[in-house]
C-alpha cells in the first residue's frame, strides 16, 4: 500500500499567488516526522520543511508553511508569493523509525510550474 | 555548511560493468543510505546503515548491489553487473540520529547511465 500520496502530478501557478501542493500519509505510527523536499531541474535535492506528529503547531519557514491535519493524515505544502524560481517538483516523505535504523519513504511528486 | 558529496556527477557505463559510486557523508552523521531515482519516477530507498552495517534494505537491493564504508569518511555503492534498468539518479543521503527533527541530508546525486 501506497504511504505517502500526491494526489496533484502537475500544478500551475500565477507568479506572486499562494499554492497549495496535496500530500496525504498512511501509518499507524503514534510518533512520526513529515519533510517536504524540492527537487529543480538540476536534480538535487533541497530540504524545505519539516513537521512532526506532536508538533501542536503548523511548521512555516519563510514563504514555506504546512497545513497538518493529523486526524485527517494530511500534511499540505503552502508556498505563498509564488516566484519564477519555486518551478521544480516537490516530494512529500515521512519518516519510518526502525529498531536500528530510519528510512524516508516519497510520494511520487508534484511537478509545480510558475507562470509569469 | 556541511554538506553530502558524491562522484562522480555522472558516470556511464557498459551492461555487465561493476559501477562504484562514492559518497562523502557529513561528518558527524552516524546514518546513511542509498536512493535511486528512475528519471521522472519517485525517489526509492534501496539501503540504510549504522555502526558499519546494513539496517535495512528494500526489494531493489539485491544480490548486485552492496555497500561498503572502507575508510570512515567515503560510503560506497557498488553494482556487480549493471542493467540497462540500473540507469537513473542515485543519491546518498545522511542524518546525524535516528528520528528527532533531523532532515535526511541529500548529496547532489550521480547519474548512472549503462548502455
Amino acid at each position: 500500500a501506497q504511504k505517502i500520496t500526491q494526489t496533484q502530478p502537475g500544478m500551475f501557478v500565477q507568479e506572486k499567488e499562494a499554492v497549495t501542493l496535496d500530500c496525504t500519509y498512511d501509518t499507524s505510527d503514534q510518533s512520526y516526522g513529515l519533510f517536504w523536499y524540492k527537487q529543480p531541474s538540476s536534480g538535487e535535492m533541497i530540504f524545505l520543511i519539516y513537521q512532526g506528529s506532536y508538533d501542536e503547531q503548523n511548521a512555516t519557514e519563510g514563504r514555506y508553511s504546512l497545513n497538518f491535519q493529523k486526524a485527517r493524515k494530511s500534511a499540505n505544502l503552502v508556498i505563498s508569493a509564488s516566484q519564477l524560481g519555486d518551478s521544480a517538483m516537490y516530494f512529500c516523505a515521512m519518516r519510518e523509525v526502525w529498531n536500528y535504523g530510519q528510512n524516508f519513504v516519497f510520494g511520487p511528486g508534484t511537478r509545480l510550474s510558475v507562470l509569469p | 555548511e556541511p554538506e553530502v558529496t558524491q562522484t562522480p556527477s555522472h558516470q556511464v557505463t557498459q551492461m555487465g560493468q561493476e559501477v562504484i559510486l562514492r559518497c562523502v557523508p557529513i561528518s558527524n552523521h552516524l546514518y546513511f543510505y542509498w536512493y535511486r531515482q528512475i528519471l521522472g519516477q519517485k525517489v526509492e530507498f534501496l539501503v540504510s546503515f549504522y555502526n558499519n552495517e546494513i539496517s535495512e534494505k528494500s526489494e531493489i537491493f539485491d544480490d548486485q548491489f552492496s555497500v561498503e564504508r572502507p575508510d570512515g569518511s567515503n560510503f560506497t555503492l557498488k553494482i556487480r553487473s549493471t542493467k540497462l534498468e540500473d540507469s537513473a539518479m542515485y543519491f546518498c543521503a545522511s542524518t546525524p540520529r535516528r528520528g528527532g527533527n533531523t532532515e535526511a541530508f541529500f548529496g547532489q546525486g550521480t547519474r548512472l547511465t549503462v548502455v
